[in-house]
């Protein structure tokens, strides 16, 4: 079974500096794939960007970016210029790129709460 | 386009009592999914759709719990009875069920509260 471990309960960043959240996971496939998810306080879960396991190169999406190191299966998010908004939980989470019974399913790391200071 | 919307928002309903959460997925998503999301931690699939079939209900206490999704669109997640441990949150999520490009999206949530 795959699992997903985010070690850092709590992050706390300046407003427009940068920040790391850190996300490793155990899996014996070799094709799947990656998110990380924002969750503000309302709870709405937003996803902020993905990863396919085949891609060499990093995802980027504006101020977010990636750092996917598949062999020592590691995915940490920056987050670049923070800001307020950028304020709730990041979850991590892994899918299997197979389409069979159980695969599909996300599997969640326990969460990184970012708090983001003026 | 209108996202995934869930109703209620919150319920608050005494312990052995049914409860009943409904959702509605994106308009042409074929793959809906209900995950538990209990306090401080990642959230738990529970049931998978694929039209009206499901395909995944391994984790779902079906002592308890039930689901349908009788016209492959909307959904229901029903805990009768409810018990103290139920407290949480209950997230629907759907996706267009492409494997190549699945990516799920995630409604508001009910969170239930059993006294």
């Amino acid at each position: 079974a795959q699992t997903v471990t985010q070690s850092q309960p709590e992050m706390s960043v300046q407003e427009a500096e940068t920040v790391t959240l850190s996300c490793t996971y155990d899996t014996s496939e070799s094709d799947y794939y990656l998110f990380w998810y924002k969750q503000p306080p309302s709870r709405q879960m937003i996803l902020v960007i993905r990863q396919e396991a085949y891609k060499q190169q990093n995802a980027t999406e504006n101020r977010f970016s990636v750092n996917f190191q598949k062999a020592a299966k590691s995915f940490s998010l920056k987050i670049s210029d923070s800001q307020l908004g950028d304020a709730a939980m990041y979850f991590c989470a892994y899918r299997s790129a197979r389409d069979a019974g159980t695969a599909s399913k996300l599997t969640f790391g326990t969460g990184t709460r970012l708090q983001v200071t003026l | 386009e209108a996202g995934v919307v869930q109703s209620p928002r919150y319920k608050i309903i005494e312990k052995k009592q049914p409860v009943a959460f409904w959702c509605n997925p994106i308009s042409g998503h074929n793959t809906l999914y209900w995950y538990l999301q209990n306090l401080g931690q990642g959230p738990e699939l529970l049931i998978r759709y694929e039209n009206e079939e499901a395909v995944d209900d391994s984790q779902l206490p079906k002592d308890r719990f039930s689901a349908e999704r009788l016209k492959g669109v909307d959904s229901t997640l029903k805990i009768q009875p409810a018990e103290l441990g139920d407290s949480a949150v209950y997230l629907c999520a759907s996706s267009d069920g492409d494997t190549n490009t699945d990516t799920q999206y995630f409604g508001p949530g009910t969170r239930l509260t059993v006294l």
